[in-house]
């Protein structure tokens, strides 16, 4: 079992939508995550983390935690044409380690 | 405040030379993480560095790939006598210290085995 999986996509959706994106992971021991948005040929860009469980806002940037069922989220309100791009979600690969593991990411596209 | 510097943006190789990718972090970081991306997947982790040490390589292929973060100058990633499944982007992010649980990316090395 990978420790994130993420649906792979594409998702498409028309501007002005709100998007789920979705993470489930696999390691109870996980304390924060991460989201980060990936353009094409692009290096991941940090969008937002979280330490616990609730949700945590950032302009039409949501993430929300469930640790009990171990599932991550990152809503998107009033989608642009901008936001097309890769979704990742991360989390710490083990207990102590720094390092980031990713999630394969979900590929968006709003369409105009 | 520039950001994470990675170069050379494209590196073909042919098979068997040598691959050597920079990283430059960003001002005041002292941490580099590399991570391999091949097409359609996710990063996967490489190796952690600070400066001179390297703290985690648990995610580095045993043979032919190596690391390093001298005092001086950027880190390298090098790769010896490459293979067509050598071909990936790889990014290097950095952060400023231990407490830091943000790390910033740069915009990668494609490398293409030939």
């Amino acid at each position: 079992q990978k420790e994130v999986e993420q649906d792979p996509g594409p998702l498409s959706v028309p501007e002005g939508a709100i998007v789920s994106l979705n993470c489930t992971y696999s390691n109870s021991a996980f304390q924060y995550f991460m989201w980060y948005r990936q353009y094409s040929r692009k290096g991941p860009e940090l969008l937002m983390y979280t330490y616990s469980s609730g949700n945590k806002e950032d302009g039409r940037f949501t993430a929300q935690v469930d640790k009990s069922s171990k599932y991550i989220s990152l809503f998107i309100r009033d989608s642009q044409p901008s936001d097309s791009a890769t979704y990742l979600c991360a989390a710490p690969g083990r207990t102590g380690r720094r390092a980031l593991t990713f999630g394969s990411g979900t590929r968006l596209q709003v369409q105009p | 405040n520039a950001g994470v510097m990675q170069n050379p943006r494209h590196l073909v190789r042919r098979r068997g030379q040598e691959a050597r990718l920079r990283c430059s972090p960003m001002k005041g970081h002292s941490h580099v993480y590399w991570y391999r991306q091949l097409p359609e997947e996710g990063l996967k982790f490489m190796v952690y560095l600070q400066k001179e040490n390297i703290i985690d390589e648990s995610g580095m292929p045993k043979e032919r790939f190596s690391a390093e973060f001298p005092k001086e100058g950027p880190s390298i990633l090098r790769i010896q006598q490459v293979v067509r499944g050598d071909s990936a982007a790889y990014f290097c992010a950095s952060s400023p210290d231990i407490r830091s649980t943000e790390a910033f990316f740069g915009q990668g090395t494609r490398l293409t085995v030939v």
